[in-house]
């Protein structure tokens, strides 16, 4: 299991607005450590799609936003299109075991 | 435009090494950590570590240590990650990706990818 815990799947049909959250500990998520947020189609490589728990690359739409409080963090997708059917995933840090990165489990989002 | 292209897909038996490689262009390869990340098949993404390509300096996730070693080659700006006693739970898609951030380099987050390479790991 991950040390980030995200739900499994969420979906919404196109134009709604959904959320996708980041449940961490003490030890990451909790100690204030950044979070950031992937996107990934399958067959192909993880993007960066938000960093610095609420920060957009140039050339993510501003559809997608994150946030964080306390021990966890979300991902909120307004105005949902086809295209952004895919897997996305936290990562933060984590004290434990020396320091690691660590990830979520991902979440499937599904467009109806 | 940054690119990282990885080496082509493996198959290897159980016991033997495998060394992937990160070719990085479009960047100055030793300004930016490179860390290197698995996906087992239908599985989530899993950490294993990075190399400062300026200092060769490593860090690898405890599970992986003893098994895993990082390098690079800075003529070439390529990196690489050499993995042996390779077992069947190591087949995955290995990831190198270029990493930014603030704070120790385990907190940095990842802005350019490779596509990927499959390990396959069978008797």
């Amino acid at each position: 299991q991950s040390v980030l815990t995200q739900p499994p799947s969420v979906s919404g049909a196109p134009g709604q607005r959904v959320t996708i959250s980041c449940t961490g500990s003490s030890s990451n998520i909790g100690a204030a450590y950044d979070v950031h947020w992937y996107q990934q189609v399958p067959g192909t490589a993880p993007k960066l799609l938000i960093y610095g728990n609420n920060n957009r690359p140039s050339g993510v739409p501003d559809r997608f936003s994150g946030s964080r409080s306390g021990a966890s963090a979300s991902l909120a997708v307004t105005g949902l299109q086809p295209e952004d059917e895919a897997d996305y995933y936290c990562q933060s840090y984590d004290s434990s075991l020396s320091g690691r990165g660590v990830f979520g489990g991902g979440t499937k989002l599904t467009v109806l | 435009q940054v690119q990282l292209v990885q080496s082509g897909a493996e198959v290897k038996k159980p016991g033997a090494s495998v060394k992937v490689s990160c070719k990085a262009s479009g960047y100055t390869f030793t300004g930016y950590h490179i860390h290197w990340v698995r996906q087992a098949p239908g599985q989530g993404l899993e950490w294993m570590g990075w190399i400062n390509p300026k200092s060769g300096g490593t860090k690898y996730v405890k599970p992986s240590q003893g098994r895993v070693t990082m390098t690079r080659d800075t003529s070439i700006s390529t990196a690489y990650m050499e993995l042996s006693r390779l077992r069947s739970d190591d087949t995955a898609v290995y990831y190198c990706a270029r990493a930014r951030g603030s704070g120790s380099p385990e907190e940095y987050y990842f802005d350019y990818w490779g596509q990927g390479t499959l390990l396959t790991v069978s008797s």
